[in-house]
């Protein structure tokens, strides 16, 4: 079946640092990718949606300038946590959707510990 | 964006069915009804979908009522390894989905 690899898996770094999380499509091209954020016991959030080659369309309430999404090619979107602090410690999770007949595949999620 | 109801857990036990039931009676005639289930530290696995008619795969049945303002996800023989937050979406033609708090299932031995 589809699958979506998301690296890392955990990272851990100090308050001020920026942080990459890399989400691959890896049997299939994803037109379309969205990035999530997890707060404990709650329920996934939608961050911001990205098309290949186009600017990202950030939710309500989700800082662009925080938040950078890149999705260069069809099988690679990025999400820099910038300027990180305690408060951005959350599991951020991707997904994939290559045609709009198909479902949504998820990567395993990177849990983002900032001290 | 429509939403959809469920209720907050479930118990079942092993090897019997589970229904499990989401309200979604605001939903337009585009939408599609996704299942998807969480465990613990891992992104969402998709489980089913369906626009009007029930479906069958491998690892559910979506029954969806006539009207189509709920639908049913059933398991058909519960397992220790189907415990997991279960999640009704409806996905509109934009594609993005806005996942509810789902309904947390235990499955006892």
């Amino acid at each position: 079946g589809a699958v979506v690899s998301q690296h890392p898996s955990w990272v851990i770094c100090k308050s001020g640092t920026s942080v990459k999380i890399e989400c691959r499509s890896l049997d299939f091209q994803a037109t379309t990718m969205f990035w999530y954020r997890q707060f404990p016991k709650q329920s996934l959030m939608l961050m911001a949606t990205s098309n290949e080659g186009s600017k990202a369309t950030y939710e309500q309430g989700v800082e662009k300038d925080k938040f950078l999404i890149n999705h260069a090619s069809l099988t690679l979107s990025t999400l820099t946590v910038t300027s990180a602090h305690p408060e951005d410690s959350s599991f951020y999770i991707c997904s994939a959707l290559g045609n709009s007949n198909q479902p949504q595949h998820f990567g395993d999620g990177t849990r983002l510990s900032i001290l | 964006d429509a939403k959809t109801t469920q209720p907050n857990s479930m118990e079942s036990n092993e090897e019997e069915p589970v229904h499990l039931p989401c309200n979604h009676s605001t939903i337009s005639g585009t939408d599609y009804i996704h299942w998807y289930r969480q465990l613990p530290s891992q992104g969402p696995e998709y489980v089913i979908h369906g626009l009007t008619s029930n479906v069958n795969n491998r690892m559910a049945s979506l029954a969806i009522a006539e009207d189509r303002k709920s639908s049913t996800l059933i398991l058909h023989r519960a397992t220790l390894r189907d415990a997991a937050v279960y999640y009704c979406i409806l996905r509109g033609n934009n594609n993005d989905m806005r996942f509810g708090a789902g309904t947390r299932l235990t499955v006892k031995p």
